[in-house]
């Protein structure tokens, strides 16, 4: 199974700033997967993250929000931009592997003040 | 568009109880199935993973179960134990991408 570093594990951030969120898989891996959980609800899919390639964003998720860096095969980060109290949530990275059984990050926790 | 639904929002057992989670899905075009345990701090871990074709899956006292047709899914936990105290999500996936539910957040009493 992947191991996957994911940090900060948690953060708290003054309104119209911005975070970057790094994951590091101890193999390499063809799509990394960032995934949104905000408070009280369940995971939301944000972006598919190829490596030498743009990421794939789904319906709701634009790229000058959540910008995403794919440099190889083993790493990628995901930045939350002009922060606002609404992005607050916990943000997780994960990736596939084998029977496309997904691995997930410990996750980031964000605060928004 | 796919929606997953789980039953209940939340469970309080006593140890030593046999516990049943349902998930429900709405569009049964799955490629699989599969829960997760969501801990405090500690991100999703994968429990178990049924393909489409599949019924059944299981893993020690757990074993999760897959009925396309209709929808459905269940975990099944036997004795349950505090350790087993957290939040449980089934996700459904096509191609790459999984949708989720909202979570079954389980307490077993000591």
């Amino acid at each position: 199974s992947a191991v996957i570093s994911q940090k900060p594990s948690r953060d708290i951030c003054q309104r119209g700033t911005s975070l970057t969120i790094q994951c590091q898989v101890d193999s390499q891996v063809t799509m990394m997967f960032w995934y949104r959980q905000q408070p009280g609800q369940s995971l939301t899919l944000i972006a598919t993250a190829n490596q030498g390639s743009e990421a794939t964003y789904e319906s709701g998720f634009v790229i000058d929000k959540f910008p995403i860096s794919r440099p190889n095969l083993t790493f990628s980060t995901l930045t939350v931009s002009n922060l606002s109290p609404e992005d607050s949530s916990i943000y997780l990275c994960s990736v596939a592997q084998g029977n496309e059984k997904l691995f997930f990050g410990s996750g980031t926790q964000l605060s928004v003040l | 568009k796919q929606e997953v639904t789980q039953i209940p929002a939340a469970l309080s057992v006593p140890e030593g109880e046999n516990l049943v989670l349902n998930c429900s899905f709405t569009d049964s075009a799955i490629y699989n199935l599969q829960w997760f345990r969501q801990d405090p701090g500690k991100g999703l871990t994968s429990l178990l993973l049924i393909q489409s074709s599949q019924r059944e899956q299981t893993s020690g006292r757990l074993n999760a179960s897959l009925d396309k047709s209709s929808g459905r899914s269940t975990l099944y936990i036997a004795a349950s134990q505090p350790g087993d105290s957290a939040t449980y999500l089934c996700a459904v996936a096509r191609g790459n991408k999984l949708v989720f539910g909202a979570g079954t957040i389980l307490r077993v009493k000591s």
